[in-house]
């Protein structure tokens, strides 16, 4: 079974703020990330965060990490319709360096 | 600067057939993934490169599917006598360290 979880649909009004939650269950891991997938495309790198920090901001993204509840959240302020996408959390435990994904949360930007 | 490429973007084949994929990764990078999503699936690893060497393949890598990577640049997986399971999206990840991996395009294979 996967070990990392994400709610599978999301939308949102443009203009609004996206929060996109992943649980993931290896205490051990090291970097946890955001991965952003447009339709027939690759994945790209949005963001990721070291296991001994809270938070990253980078424009308009905000990461959160709960180390002690294993809860990944990503946060997009000023939604556009740019932004609709599949959002993949992932996780690469210590000592790894295979991701391990989530089943990824379908975003929606509704006008 | 050019990302990672992946060739073809596209590949139908009949059942039974063989078909290679091309992965040429970030030119500094030396290390190199093959990852494989289904339809509603995120990725799932299947093997990885460091450099020429081939470190490490998943059980999801049957031994119809091979990977090399020569000269330590590009990469090639060929799966032989494809079935209609194996249609998926095949990516390539390339990195210089091991947690910033940058994705390649895909190869979509569909096995009729």
């Amino acid at each position: 079974g996967e070990d990392v979880e994400q709610s599978l649909f999301l939308s949102v009004r443009e203009g609004d703020s996206s929060v996109i939650n992943c649980t993931y269950t290896d205490s051990s891991s090291t970097y946890l990330y955001w991965y952003k997938q447009e339709p027939g495309a690759g994945l790209q790198l949005l963001t990721y965060i070291f296991s001994n920090m809270d938070m990253k901001q980078d424009q308009r993204l905000t990461v959160l990490l709960n180390k002690k509840d294993k809860h990944l959240s990503l946060r997009i302020a000023d939604t556009q319709t740019g932004d609709s996408a599949i959002y993949f959390c992932a996780e690469i435990p210590s000592n790894d360096y295979k991701l391990s994904f989530g089943a990824g949360t379908t975003v929606t930007v509704r006008a | 600067d050019t990302g990672v490429s992946q060739d073809p973007r596209h590949k139908i084949t009949k059942r039974g057939q063989n078909v290679t994929f091309r992965c040429d990764p970030i030119s500094e990078h030396n290390r190199l993934y093959w990852y494989r999503q289904t339809l509603g699936q995120g990725p799932e690893f299947l093997t990885y490169f460091q450099n020429e060497a081939q470190l490490e393949k998943s059980r999801l890598l049957s031994d119809r599917f091979s990977a090399e990577r020569p000269k330590g640049s590009f990469s090639t997986l060929e799966i032989q006598r494809t079935e209609q399971g194996d249609s998926a999206m095949y990516l390539c990840a390339s990195s210089s360290k091991n947690y910033e991996q940058y994705f390649g395009p895909g190869t979509r294979l569909t096995v009729t």
